[in-house]
């Protein structure tokens, strides 16, 4: 079975200041992680992913994120974020088939 | 490009109406995916297709819940006597989906069901 936490419900944030969104991830199989980015009323975009290789991976809107395997981790972080990043933030496992997400984190970013 | 669509954006119904849902996946898709996101939640997968067959179903998808592909291109998912308990945001999602390989889903803008 597979299964994401996502530590934080809320992330209150001022613009230009750095953000961390948190994720940890349980699974008995191959783990393929993925952020994805959800606007009022619309659905997911996918801003991230890892499959293998690197652990360091780069994603659109200036997002990066580092997959660790031995604190299953797979943490969300921009290092200046804008007033247009406000959004919900879902992270999200996967073997080869469905997506198992988190309960999402708020970014609320404030001039 | 022409994404994932879904038609309606918006449904209202009364408890008790049946209620069907269109997802039109990206065209060289193979796989399609249902989800179903309530206020505050993640999506929780419902179901998914592989070409026009059905391989997995969510305990989620009680039997007033039904989706088809009948050939493999465009879904439809189906709520029979709706509850107030089905309201809710339906998304769909496709992807590329060759077996054993890993592929990130692109998502429709979803069905927001109302029930009253």
């Amino acid at each position: 079975a597979q299964s994401v936490t996502q530590l934080d419900s809320q992330v209150p944030v001022f613009e230009e200041a750095p953000v961390e969104l948190r994720c940890n991830y349980s699974s008995s199989v191959s783990v393929y992680l993925f952020w994805y980015v959800q606007y009022p009323n619309q659905g997911l975009q996918l801003l991230l992913k890892y499959l293998s290789g690197s652990t360091l991976v780069k994603g659109i809107n200036g997002f990066e994120a580092e997959f660790n395997k031995s604190q299953t981790s797979f943490h969300l972080r921009k290092p200046s974020v804008h007033i247009s990043d406000t959004a919900e933030y879902f992270c999200a496992v996967t073997g080869f088939q469905k997506l198992v997400f988190g309960t999402g984190t708020r970014l609320l970013v404030s001039p | 490009d022409t994404g994932v669509s879904q038609d309606p954006r918006h449904k209202i119904t009364k408890r008790g109406q049946n209620v069907t849902f269109r997802c039109d996946p990206i065209s060289e898709h193979n796989r399609l995916y249902w989800y179903r996101q309530t206020l505050g939640q993640g999506p929780e997968f419902l179901t998914y297709f592989q070409n026009e067959a059905q391989l997995e179903k969510s305990r989620l998808l009680s039997d007033r819940f039904s989706a088809e592909r009948p050939k493999g291109s465009f879904s439809t998912l189906e709520i029979q006597r709706t509850e107030q308990g089905d309201s809710a945001m339906y998304l769909c999602a496709s992807s590329p989906g060759l077996a054993g390989q890993p592929y990130e889903q692109y998502f429709g803008p979803g069905t927001r069901l109302t029930v009253t």
